[in-house]
């Protein structure tokens, strides 16, 4: 049962461009949302997160947007560089389940100069 | 540099087998969670250590057990150890283990099951 879904395993993008990762979840119970960065033969890194009272979240070039209603959420890199290229993991958690983190699969980002 | 430590990096044993995965986690890092990444799997939680005690705990197999001692170290043991096992294993590790908390990972290791 997979409760956490990417349905792209990769996405490739011009220096840039607008890098869009998509993420689906099933439970609605899920209230705390977090997506990974993933470099080859490193752990994942954190990189944003954020909280089902809110929609969007900003860090720098890095947007999450969380449509509780569809049950999606969506990583925005803008402007795309070539450092971003890695894997990217979207993670989902419930405040009652005190960091246990719920993966998906993974989408490898191609970030072409 | 994460600063959670994980040894060994690979570890290549037959089945049947039995092997002892370690971890460090960051300097002051009270919870220690693994994880497990097969192939193009996303990583699927095992089991969250908080202070030496387990708080909560994923689809870990039996022949899978884990602990987190005193000086809050943890190992991973995996017994009886089959094909399907072959993964990367992530350490993870947080101050407190709270929900909002970010995960510090490990680099991994490497299982091969032959």
């Amino acid at each position: 049962d997979q409760q956490v879904k990417q349905n792209s395993p990769s996405l490739s993008v011009q220096e840039g461009r607008i890098s869009i990762l998509n993420c689906d979840y099933t439970n609605s119970m899920f209230d705390y949302f977090l997506w990974y960065k993933k470099y080859p033969a490193e752990g994942p890194t954190f990189l944003i997160s954020i909280s089902s009272i809110k929609d969007k979240n900003e860090d720098g070039r890095f947007t999450v947007f969380l449509n509780k209603s569809a049950k999606h959420l969506s990583l925005h890199i803008v402007p795309s560089q070539p450092g971003d290229s890695a894997v990217y993991f979207c993670a989902a958690s419930r405040s009652s389940n005190t960091g246990k983190l719920i993966f998906g699969q993974g989408t490898t980002l191609q970030v072409k100069p | 540099d994460s600063g959670v430590t994980q040894t060994p990096k690979h570890l290549i044993t037959a089945t049947g087998q039995r092997v002892t995965l370690r971890c460090s986690p960051r300097s002051g890092d009270l919870s220690v969670y693994w994880y497990q990444q097969s192939l193009d799997q996303g990583l699927q939680f095992l089991i969250h250590y908080y202070n030496g005690e387990e708080r909560a705990k994923g689809n870990i197999l039996e022949r899978f057990s884990a602990q987190q001692f005193p000086d809050l170290h943890s190992e991973l043991n995996l017994s009886s150890l089959e094909l399907g096992d072959s993964a990367l294993y992530f350490c993870a590790s947080s101050t407190r283990g709270q929900v909002n908390e970010k995960l510090f990972f490990g680099s991994g290791t490497q299982l091969s099951v032959l």
